[in-house]
């Protein structure tokens, strides 16, 4: 099994460019989550989806966007992207909203 | 590495000796916690968990102290090992709800 897949692990964008980071899980976890962490700071999440269909907001949510494609993977999308979003992006995925969660490898995003 | 963690509360010890990590978590109605660590250039890794009906949980090496009443929770880390250095980060968790980290504490072990 390979976890928690994120995918890219590195990536450089412009002001103003768009992307999307690609997170899948193989364990059939139901709940999964995207958090950003800053130098000095913890994990703050961005957006969650507690089941398949269903996403919500976080504590940072916005200039991102979230879609749960299936129960496997849950993409986050930057649609304009500013300086203030580099840092390093974790996708987490837990049975349930009340387990501990798995978290992928990263991806460092700076945005120049 | 990564430059995570850069202002974090810092603990040293020396190999060999006992650790104790603290924290302190926000919300009386969280039912759930989680210590996480994370070496650096790498994703936060699951060490224990304790839920709110217990105020004790031993792992190996590891025990997790849960004090509700002044809303603190503790890792204690035994015999402490050179790969024991990362930070650690507490987590909690309300009736399902989001999981929400704290600041995390980076642990380095002395030789």
């Amino acid at each position: 099994n390979a976890g928690v897949t994120q995918t890219p692990k590195f990536q450089v964008l412009k002001t103003g460019q768009s992307m999307t980071l690609q997170c899948a899980q193989d364990m059939n976890h139901n709940s999964m989550y995207w958090y950003r962490q800053d130098p000095g700071m913890g994990l703050r999440l961005i957006y969650y989806s507690a089941s398949e269909g269903t996403t919500d907001k976080g504590e940072v949510p916005n200039g991102y966007n979230v879609s749960r494609l299936n129960k496997r993977e849950f993409s986050l999308r930057l649609e304009s992207a500013a300086p203030s979003q580099t840092s390093v992006y974790f996708c987490a995925s837990g049975t349930n909203m009340n387990t501990e969660a798995f978290f992928g490898q990263g991806t460092r995003l700076t945005v120049v | 590495g990564e430059n995570v963690g850069l202002h974090l509360p810092t603990l040293s010890v020396q190999e060999g000796d006992n650790s104790i990590i603290n924290c302190a978590y926000s919300n009386s109605a969280s039912d759930y916690f989680i210590w996480y660590k994370q070496e650096s250039g790498k994703g936060p890794q699951f060490i224990i968990d304790i839920r709110s009906n217990m105020d004790k949980r031993q792992g190996q090496r590891v025990t997790v102290l849960l004090n509700k009443t002044v809303k603190h929770l503790s890792l204690q880390i035994a015999a402490t090992q050179p790969g024991d250095s990362a930070v650690y980060f507490c987590a909690e968790n309300v009736k399902g709800q989001k999981l929400v980290f704290g600041q995390g504490t980076r642990l380095t072990i002395n030789p």
